[in-house]
C-alpha cells in the first residue's frame, strides 16, 4: 500500500513549456485534489475530483488543466508555465467520509524560468 | 469564502506548552482538522473535531467550539520535533471531501 504517490519530485520548465503533474493513489478514494503551496499563503486548492469522469475548479485554476479517466489517477497539466507557477504542488485524496482525513502525497517542487 | 485565521509564527522552550488557535466562519460547518508539516514534507494528519469539546491524543489535544467558530491545538511536553508548520483546515457539509486551510502557523521550539 504506497498510498499517494507523485512524480516527478522536482522539475525545472522554461517559460512556455507545458508539463503533466503525476499523481496516483491505491486506497480507492473518491476525493482527489491538487494544492500549491507558496510561502506565507498556505495550500491554495487548484483542481479537484469527486470521482472518475467529474472534476471541478478550487481556489486557483488559471493555467492548469486535470483530468480523471480512473479512480486511481489525477494527473495536473500545466498548458503553458509561467513563472508565477512556481511553487510545490501536492496531491492530496480521501474517502469523503465525514470523518476521513486527505492524505498527501510527497509532493512536486516545480521551477519555471 | 472561508475565512480561516492563525497566527503566523510561534515560539517556546522544549518541554513547555503552546496552544496555536484558529478562528473560522463558514456557512456549513462539517468538521475541523489540524495537520502538522515539516520544512520540506508534506502535511500529516494530527486530529478531527465535529462536536464541540476536547479531543487527546498522547501530547497533541484538539479543542473545538462550534458556537465561537474556534478550535485550538495544544502541544505538551513540547520537544526539539514539534518545530514545523501547524495547519488548521474547514470542512463544509456542501463540499464533500473538499477543505479549506489556513495559511499554517510556525512553530519554532528551542532547546
Amino acid at each position: 500500500n504506497a498510498g499517494v504517490t507523485q512524480t516527478p519530485k522536482f522539475q525545472v520548465l522554461k517559460t512556455g513549456q507545458s508539463m503533466t503533474l503525476q499523481c496516483a493513489q491505491d486506497m480507492n478514494h473518491e476525493y482527489m485534489s491538487w494544492y500549491r503551496q507558496d510561502p506565507g499563503m498556505g495550500l491554495r486548492l487548484i483542481h479537484y475530483s469527486v470521482g472518475a469522469g467529474i472534476t471541478d475548479q478550487g481556489e486557483v485554476p488559471n493555467g492548469y488543466n486535470v483530468s480523471r479517466s480512473t479512480t486511481e489517477d489525477f494527473p495536473l497539466r500545466l498548458l503553458s508555465a509561467a513563472p508565477s507557477q512556481t511553487s510545490v504542488y501536492f496531491c492530496a485524496s480521501s474517502s469523503g467520509q465525514a470523518t476521513d482525513t486527505q492524505y498527501f502525497g510527497p509532493g512536486t517542487r516545480l521551477t519555471v524560468l | 469564502g472561508q475565512n480561516i485565521d492563525q497566527p503566523t509564527e510561534m515560539t517556546a522552550t522544549e518541554g513547555a506548552i503552546v496552544q496555536i488557535n484558529c478562528t473560522y466562519q463558514t456557512s456549513g460547518f462539517n468538521g475541523l482538522f489540524w495537520y502538522q508539516q515539516h520544512a520540506g514534507e508534506a502535511p500529516t494528519f494530527l486530529s478531527y473535531n465535529v462536536l464541540d469539546g476536547l479531543e487527546e491524543k498522547g501530547r497533541f489535544s484538539s479543542f473545538l467550539s462550534r458556537s465561537k467558530g474556534y478550535s485550538y491545538l495544544l502541544l505538551k511536553e513540547l520537544q526539539m520535533k514539534d518545530s514545523a508548520s501547524y495547519l488548521c483546515a474547514v470542512r463544509e457539509r456542501s463540499t464533500l471531501g473538499r477543505l479549506y486551510f489556513g495559511r499554517g502557523t510556525q512553530l519554532t521550539v528551542w532547546p
